[in-house]
């Protein structure tokens, strides 16, 4: 199955977007997008998800890559409400599809 | 919460007991799964479904067994617990088609002591 790769942590302020990376160059043609997060003590919450092109919804926007070997999770202003582990996930197996989580990025927002 | 109810939501057990955990669902969906999530690990997949008595194994499946013998209800069994068992379980499901995301409940933490 294939891998993402996400930097452990990011930080931001409040109010001013953030941007969060993934890469994963080995995905095939057929491979959604996952993005899920999670808050303290509770389970993950979907969050957006994407096969080719730019997807926005009332929580973030996905940006993915031409060559869809990376996308970028935006959220375009900040909360402390945000501060979350994101988790970036590429959808395998067809319709009884599994979701394969890494340890994903922790965000911390500042005040 | 999507629908999803767990129980217990916190259970204390001894080693070599056996433990139930519950998801139940209101919804009707076809498709629920069982995670762990463990420091360090992130969440893993133990068990899923993808119908009345149709079930695979995930990548973490050594030591449980899971029965979904109706719709709303995805049973997840630890014949004999172990302290490695120790953990907060999460059940998913998923609505709709194919490419529809999947739904958390609230999560169970188990002690093994």
């Amino acid at each position: 199955d294939a891998k993402t790769t996400q930097p452990n942590s990011m930080e931001s302020n409040e109010e001013e977007p953030v941007h969060l990376p993934c890469n994963h160059s080995t995905i095939s043609g057929t491979d959604y997008i996952h993005w899920y997060r999670q808050l303290p003590s509770q389970g993950p919450e979907y969050v957006i998800h994407g096969l080719t092109s730019n997807v926005n919804n009332r929580m973030a926007s996905l940006a993915i890559a031409e060559d869809r070997k990376s996308s970028t999770l935006i959220l375009h202003r900040a909360t402390l409400r945000d501060a979350a582990v994101y988790y970036c996930i590429l959808r395998w197996g067809g319709s009884n599809y599994k979701l394969t989580f890494g340890k994903g990025t922790l965000l911390t927002v500042n005040p | 919460d999507a629908g999803i109810t767990q129980s217990p939501r916190h259970k204390v057990t001894e080693t070599g007991t056996p433990v139930t955990l519950r998801c139940h669902q209101t919804e009707n969906h076809r498709y629920m799964y069982w995670y762990r999530q463990d420091p360090g690990h992130g969440l893993r997949l133990i068990h899923y479904s993808y119908g009345v008595k149709d079930t695979d194994k995930g990548e973490v499946s050594d030591g449980y067994s899971v029965s979904r013998s109706k719709t709303e209800d995805f049973l997840l069994t630890l014949e004999s617990a172990t302290s490695s068992q120790t953990s907060v379980y999460f059940c998913a499901i998923r609505r709709g088609q194919e490419d529809s995301p999947l739904h958390f409940g609230n999560g169970t933490r188990l002690t093994v002591t």
